[in-house]
Parts: C-alpha cells; structure tokens; sequence
C-alpha cells in the first residue's frame, strides 16, 4: 500500500470554525489531489497540487484553500466551515501523469454542526 | 467539461452470477476511462483502466470492460462474482493523460453480493 496517512480521521466541528485537514505521504510522488465524497456525486476533485507550492483549483474549489510548503504535506484548510461541507475528504497522491492510477488515503470524516 | 453517469446506483446479484455496471461518459476527442473500486471504510483502489489500444481491458480478480466510443459506454463486467466484489465501485474519466490526473468520477454502483 502506498503510504499516505490523512489526519484526523474523524472530526466534528461547529458552524464558522476554521478547519484544516492534514495529508502526509512518504512516497515522494510529484502530484497531491484533495477529493471530497458524497452520495449521489461520487468524488469530486477541490484542488490538486504539482509540487511544492504549485497547487490549482477543482471542480468543487470554493469554501477551500491548500498549501503545499513540502513535498511530502499537502493541507486543505476550510477557512469558515459550512455544514454544506460536511463529507468525507479523501487525499491522493500520483507520481507522474500519463494515466497512471492515483493511490488514496483512507479518509477524513467532517462533519460541521 | 466532461461528466460521467453510473446507471445503477445499487446492484444486488447472487454469489457466482454475472454482473454488468453500467458507465456512460460524455464524448470528447481524447478520452481516457478508469473504474476504481472501494470497499468498505477503505479509499478507492483502481480496478482497470482504458489509455489507448485494445478496448478491452481486464483487471487481475475477473473484471473486464470494454471501450465502445459510438455508445460512448465503458461498462464493467465479471461472469461469475463472489462475496468478496461486495464494495461499491466507481467509473471515471480524463481528457488528458499528461500532467495531474484531474479524474471525474461517476456518482458509483454498490454492489451487494447475496450468498
């Protein structure tokens, strides 16, 4: 399994409240990707980073903001959380582009009250 | 942009039934398919993937799917399932294959095997 730990696991949180998810890798891979997971839409991508302070905005970007200060860190900090971001986000990470599978975290479980 | 549609959202069979989950993108130029698989509490692991070549593609546990660009379809098969494919599965597309691989994922198919 590649490794990628996201942290925490689980978090509730108040309405408001800034919140920032943390996802650490040890396989020195080039791309990191932020996804959020909820029924009916599957994954959606909210930013993706392409080295270390190289990062771009998703499908679904707003509410949202990265930062990559080091290779192996990608953070995903929600600056007022909002319970329309309550999800499971899960982080991924790919070595190179050319169609390669993107290896996941196991996810974080936010819910904002 | 591109989209993609998993007919089913839920798909109950019987141990060692066949299976179809049913995957419809929207056309492009350059389209490159992937299905991924999570089971539970788990993130997603890719089961196969279409880049160019063959259109049919097969993973190493009996899923196959095939590449039909006039319907647009790329539909997940496995002749014979077992307790163990009970996990929820997930179709998803690119327009490109070079630099970060911005996937979109369809809405997923759980899969539920009954004994």
């Amino acid at each position: 399994d590649a490794g990628i730990t996201q942290s925490p696991r689980h978090k509730v949180t108040e309405t408001g409240t800034p919140v920032t998810l943390r996802c650490h890798q040890t396989e020195n891979h080039r791309y990191m990707y932020w996804y959020r997971q909820d029924p009916g839409h599957g994954l959606r991508l909210i930013h993706y980073s392409y080295g270390v302070k190289d990062t771009d905005k998703g499908e679904v970007s707003d509410g949202y903001s990265v930062s990559r200060s080091k290779t192996e860190d990608f953070l995903l900090t929600l600056e007022s959380a909002t319970s329309s971001q309550t999800s499971v986000y899960f982080c991924a990470i790919s070595e190179t582009g050319m169609g390669e599978k993107l290896f996941f975290g196991s996810g974080t479980q936010l819910s904002v009250l | 942009a591109q989209s993609v549609t998993q007919l089913d959202s839920q798909v109950p069979v019987f141990e060692e039934a066949p299976v179809e989950l049913r995957c419809n993108y929207s056309s492009s130029v350059s389209v490159y398919l992937f299905w991924y698989v999570q089971y539970p509490n788990q993130g997603l692991q890719l089961l196969l993937k279409y880049l160019s070549g063959s259109t049919l593609v097969e993973s190493i546990n009996g899923f196959e799917a095939e590449f039909n660009k006039s319907q647009t379809s790329f539909h997940l098969r496995k002749p014979s399932v077992h307790i163990s494919d009970t996990a929820e599965y997930f179709c998803a597309v690119s327009d490109s294959i070079q630099g970060a691989q911005k996937l979109v994922f369809g809405q997923g198919t759980r899969l539920t095997i009954n004994p």
